[in-house]
């Protein structure tokens, strides 16, 4: 089968660097999705990794141990506007010909001044 | 204007009551996807389409049906409407390539916000 688990909230301050983390159990990884989703919004694409190691986009960041079933979003110089929900979605190798994702609940995070 | 519509943005129906939700992308995508999001839930795959002619169900198929009109469109449709179907709607789409690339995100819809009474 498959699970996804992340931490349902989390609070940190502007300025500060958070990561938020995702743990996962799957038959046959196949790459992992991170999506930022405000309140009552679409999710919007943030990153993606299928091998090992950190993927760095501007002041976030993404790492995938395949091993250990983890991967990690961390957040640098935090914004108020960062304050939203973190959807961590991984694909399977039975899945990777549909383009299917399993969702995790998604992490909400409140950044405050 | 946005790649990826879906209308209604809001809708109140009552239980018993058939209700369509329809979805239009420009993206040119082949793989469209209809989720559901309930709070503290995630996102549930409910169907989903690799083209015209193809139909899957996905984690919670059952109450709801789907027509792929065309490439772009994709609409989901709920036969007779009850309370727990009140949720947050969403359409996704994705270009279907290779596996194991960046390029096989989904992107979604606004969403649509259903209130069944």
């Amino acid at each position: 089968g498959q699970n996804i688990d992340q931490p349902t909230e989390m609070t940190a301050t502007e300025g500060a660097i958070v990561q938020i983390n995702c743990t996962y159990q799957t038959s046959g990884f196949n790459g992992l999705f991170w999506y930022q989703q405000h309140a009552g919004e679409a999710p919007t694409f943030l990153s993606y990794n299928v091998l090992d190691g950190l993927e760095e986009k501007g002041r976030f960041s993404s790492f995938l141990s395949r091993s250990k079933g983890y991967s990690y979003l961390l957040l640098k110089e935090l914004q108020m506007k960062d304050s939203a929900s973190y959807l961590c979605a991984v694909r399977d190798r039975r899945s990777s010909n549909t383009g299917k994702l399993i969702f995790g609940q998604g992490t909400t995070l409140q950044v405050k001044p | 204007d946005a790649d990826v519509t879906q209308t209604p943005r809001n809708r109140i129906t009552k239980t018993g009551k058939r209700i369509m939700l329809e979805c239009s992308q420009t993206k040119g995508h082949d793989r469209m996807y209809w989720y559901r999001q309930d709070p503290g839930l995630g996102l549930q795959l409910i169907y989903y389409s690799f083209d015209v002619k193809d139909i899957n169900k996905g984690e919670i198929s059952d109450g709801y049906s789907v027509s792929r009109q065309a490439q772009a469109k994709f609409s989901l449709s709920l036969e007779s409407a009850i309370p727990n179907q009140t949720a947050l709607y969403f359409c996704a789409t994705s270009e279907g390539v290779a596996e194991g690339s960046a390029r096989e995100t989904q992107y979604f819809g606004p969403g649509t916000r259903l209130l069944v009474l």
